[in-house]
């Protein structure tokens, strides 16, 4: 069974630009939660979607965005993007979110 | 504070065990998780504990709860160079709020 894939892995950006960063869960799994990891903040919760509806969201601007497909692949998008949003981005997946998680590579980002 | 605190890092000698610690402090935590993220990687659940338990062993791995003292312990058995890594503890409420809470992650470091 495929793991958890995340699109792109590695993505440059500049001040001001938005950017949208893709995930696949594990197939079945109708889940999916989002991540960001800095050094200096940690793992932090975005947000959570189940069935195409955001069910469950964390302390961040509304710059962050997502949404679910029907199939149950996620993306999120940040934009007019800051300094301070260059983390690595991880993505969840769980068939529903009281099980197991399962994480996804990341995608790092650096915002220019 | 933090809701989840670890130490930053912890270096062993490759054959004796390691002890990461973890202390939280919402007292409603019902699960209690530790994760492991390598180079490159997303985290991967190494083992959960549920809050009614003191103790849980999985092969190298031994979970300590202390419920009292809010203090959480992961011991690796005969420590490996392919341990090196960063732990990650992390809480939960279950119910509607299951979504977990991370600490700041242990760097394990493994030396010959």
């Amino acid at each position: 069974k495929a793991g958890v894939t995340q699109t792109p892995r590695y993505l440059i950006k500049t001040r001001g630009q938005q950017v949208t960063l893709s995930c696949s869960p594990i197939s079945g799994h109708r889940s999916v939660s989002w991540y960001q990891q800095t050094p200096g903040q940690g793992l932090q919760f975005l947000f959570e979607y189940f069935s195409e509806t955001q069910r469950n969201k964390g302390n961040f601007p509304g710059r962050f965005s997502g949404r679910q497909f029907s199939n149950s692949r996620s993306e999120m998008n940040v934009s007019t993007l800051e300094l301070g949003d260059s983390a690595l981005y991880l993505c969840a997946s769980s068939l529903d979110a009281q099980n197991e998680q399962f994480f996804g590579p990341g995608t790092r980002l650096t915002v220019l | 504070g933090e809701d989840v605190e670890q130490s930053l890092f912890l270096s062993v000698r490759e054959g004796d065990s390691s002890v990461i610690n973890c202390t939280y402090t919402d007292s409603s935590s019902t699960y209690l998780y530790w994760y492991k993220q390598e180079p490159g990687a997303g985290l991967q659940l190494l083992t959960y504990i549920f809050s009614n338990m003191d103790m849980k062993q999985d092969q190298r791995l031994t979970v300590l709860l202390n419920k009292k003292d809010k203090h959480l312990s992961l011991r690796i058995a005969d420590t490996q160079t392919g341990d090196s890594a960063i732990y990650f503890c992390a809480e939960s409420k279950g119910g509607g709020s299951y979504i977990p809470t991370f600490g700041r992650g242990t760097s394990l470091i493994v030396h010959p």
